[in-house]
This record gives structure tokens, sequence and C-alpha cells, in this order.
């Protein structure tokens, strides 16, 4: 199995272009998230969704767009970049209902934006 | 507003015993969940509590009083791996995980 997989692992990008990180999962879980994280910050939501078809946002999807139409793929675009969008993004999953909330992770795709 | 806190950064010992505390004020509670994560890779779970008292694992332990707030994490026989930072998350009453800033470990031989 390979889990969660990012890609592309690592970006430049000028402001103002735009870029779509995809994240992959074979577990078929129910539930996938978005995150960043930045030094000094615990991760923070992005957008996230409960099932194919369905996002929802969350605690900074300011500047992001995100798509569900298969279930085990969760695409994160960014519309117009700018250097405050320079990050860590971690994509994860869980299943559904999971008692113990367990997530798996991705490796990571790391964004800079000049 | 909803907060995790915990220490910035902790040093200690190879081979000694070391506590990370977390303390938390969100809106619910559906369980306390560890991870660690190495420098420049993903968090990985390492457990989860959603009762009071003491989960162990290994040379890892877990402790939640829900009464207060908090939580440690008690890692023992230290060894140079588990140099890594360590973050608390609490699931809020929406099933959502919030995040502490991480506990950066650093292990001196």
């Amino acid at each position: 199995n390979a889990g969660v997989t990012q890609t592309p692992k690592f970006r430049v990008l000028k402001t103002g272009q735009s870029m779509t990180l995809l994240c992959a999962q074979d577990m078929n879980h129910e539930y996938m998230y978005w995150y960043r994280q930045d030094p000094g910050m615990g991760l923070r939501l992005i957008h996230y969704s409960v099932g194919e078809g369905t996002t929802a946002k969350g605690e900074v999807p300011d500047g992001y767009n995100v798509s569900r139409l298969k279930k085990q793929n969760f695409l994160l675009g960014l519309e117009s970049a700018a250097p405050s969008q320079t990050s860590v993004y971690f994509c994860a999953s869980r299943r559904q209902g999971a008692d113990t909330g367990e997530l798996f992770f991705g490796e990571g795709s790391r964004l800079t934006v000049l | 507003g909803q907060n995790i806190d915990q220490p910035t950064e902790m040093t200690a010992t190879e081979g000694a015993i070391v506590q990370i505390n977390c303390t938390y004020q969100t809106s619910g509670f559906n369980g306390l969940f560890w991870y660690q994560q190495h420098a420049g890779e993903a968090p990985t779970f390492l457990s989860y509590n959603v009762l009071d008292g003491l989960e162990e694992k290994g040379r890892f332990s877990s402790f939640l009083s829900r009464s207060k707030g908090y939580s440690y994490l008690l890692l023992k026989e230290l060894q140079m791996k588990d140099s890594a930072s360590y973050l608390c998350a609490v699931m809020d009453s929406n099933y959502q995980l919030i995040w502490g800033a991480g506990t950066k470990l650093i292990i001196k031989p």
C-alpha cells in the first residue's frame, strides 16, 4: 500500500501563478484533509472533505479551492499564488467514524511563492 | 476561542525520561491525540486518549485529565531517534482536530 501520496513534493511559483496539488489515497478512506504547516504554528486546516463530491472550508480557506471528484483523490488549487502561501502542505485521510480519528498523512509538498 | 498549549522546545539526555505537557481549551472534546514529526517528514500517530487515565504503548505513555484540560506524553529510555517534534491535537465537538504548535524535543548523548 502506498498510503497517502502527494504530488508535487516541491514547487516554486511566481506571485500570481496558479497550480494544483494532488493528493491520492489507496485506503478507501472517506475523509480527506488539506493542512498547511508554518514555523511556530500548529497545523492549520485549509479545506476538508467527508466524501466524494463534498468539500468544506476549514480554518484558513481563503486563496485556495478544492475538489473531490473521486473518492481517492483530493485536489488543492491556488488560483493566484501569493508569498503568504509559501508553506508546507500536508494532505491527510482517515476512515469514516474512526473512533480513534487517526490521520494518515502524505509526505508533504513544499511550496515557495516568490 | 480554541487553544492548545505545549512547550516550544525541550532538551533531554539519551536514556532518560521526559514528559511533554499539553493543555487545551476547546469547544467540546472527542479525544486527544499525540503525533510525532521528524524534521522534514509527515506527522505519524502515537497515541489516542478519550477517557481519563494513562495509556501505555512500549516506551511511550500518554495521560489525560479531562477535568483539568491536560495531557502529557511520557517518553522513557530516550533514544537519539526520538529527537523530533511532538504534536498535541484535540478533536472538538465537530470532530475536527485542533493542533498545538508542537514541542521540539532535542536528545543529547
